[in-house]
C-alpha cells in the first residue's frame, strides 16, 4: 500500500464545472496536506496547505480534510482550460520538519 | 522575494560521472529539501537540510549526497551515475515553524544520463 494515494485520472470536466480531486494516506500520525499543481515540463506549484479538520477556500480552491478517514480533497470550482494540469497530494508525517511524501497525482483536464 | 532557484537547469551526462547541483532557498528559508521526480516513480524524497545538518534521508543509495551552507544555500551530488538516475531533480525551502512547514519549489533541474 503506498503512503499516499491518488486516483491517476485523467479527471475529465468541463469548464465552468466544479472538480473534485481525492487523496488518501495510511499513516494517521501525518501532520500537515498540501496540495500543488504541476503543469507539463514545470514544477510544483503549491495551491494550499491545511492542517486541521475541515474545510478551508482560497478563491476558486477548497481543500477539505478528514483526519478520522485519512483522506484529504481538494474542489476547484468555475474550472478553467488553464487549471488543466497534474495535481499532487503532499502529506507531511511530523510537524517542523521538510519531509513531504507525494502521491502519483491526478491529471485533470477542462474541455472548453 | 525572490523564488528559489536552482543552477543549472539542464545538464546531460554519461554514465560514470559525477554531477552536482544548486540550490538557492527563499531569503529567510532555512530548510532546504531534495526531491527526484521520474514518469514511473513520481515525487520521491531524498533528503533535507536543515541549518547546515542533514535531518531527514530518503531511501536512495550513498551515491546521493548533499551538504548545506552556512547561507542556506544546498548542493546535492550524485556520484557514478546510472541511467536510472535520468530525472528532474527538485530543490524546495521552507521556513519551518511549528505551525507552518509549507515548501516552495525551485524550477528543477533536468538531469539526462547517456
Amino acid at each position: 500500500q503506498k503512503e499516499v494515494e491518488q486516483n491517476s485520472g485523467p479527471l475529465s470536466v468541463p469548464e465552468g464545472a466544479i472538480a473534485s480531486l481525492n487523496c488518501t494516506y495510511s499513516d494517521r500520525v501525518s501532520q500537515s496536506f498540501f496540495w500543488y499543481r504541476q503543469y507539463s515540463g514545470k514544477s510544483p506549484e503549491l495551491i494550499m496547505s491545511i492542517y486541521s479538520n475541515g474545510d478551508k477556500e482560497d478563491g476558486r480552491f477548497t481543500a477539505q480534510l478528514n483526519k478520522a478517514s485519512q483522506y484529504v480533497s481538494l474542489l476547484i470550482r468555475d474550472s478553467q482550460p488553464s487549471d488543466s494540469a497534474t495535481y499532487l497530494c503532499a502529506v507531511n508525517k511530523a510537524s517542523n520538519t521538510g519531509k513531504l511524501i507525494f502521491g502519483q497525482g491526478t491529471t485533470l483536464q477542462v474541455k472548453p | 522575494k525572490a523564488g528559489v532557484t536552482q543552477t543549472p537547469r539542464y545538464l546531460i551526462k554519461t554514465r560514470g560521472q559525477q554531477v552536482t547541483l544548486s540550490c538557492s532557498p527563499i531569503s529567510g528559508h532555512r530548510s532546504v529539501s531534495w526531491y527526484q521526480q521520474t514518469p514511473g516513480q513520481g515525487l520521491q524524497f531524498l533528503f533535507e537540510y536543515f541549518s547546515e545538518t542533514q535531518r531527514n534521508k530518503g531511501n536512495f543509495p550513498g551515491r546521493f549526497s548533499g551538504r548545506q551552507f552556512s547561507n542556506s544555500r544546498s548542493e546535492m551530488n550524485v556520484s557514478t551515475l546510472e541511467l536510472g538516475d535520468s530525472a528532474l531533480y527538485l530543490c524546495a525551502s521552507s521556513f519551518v515553524t511549528p505551525s507552518t512547514d509549507t515548501q516552495y519549489f525551485g524550477p528543477g533541474t533536468r538531469l539526462t544520463v547517456l
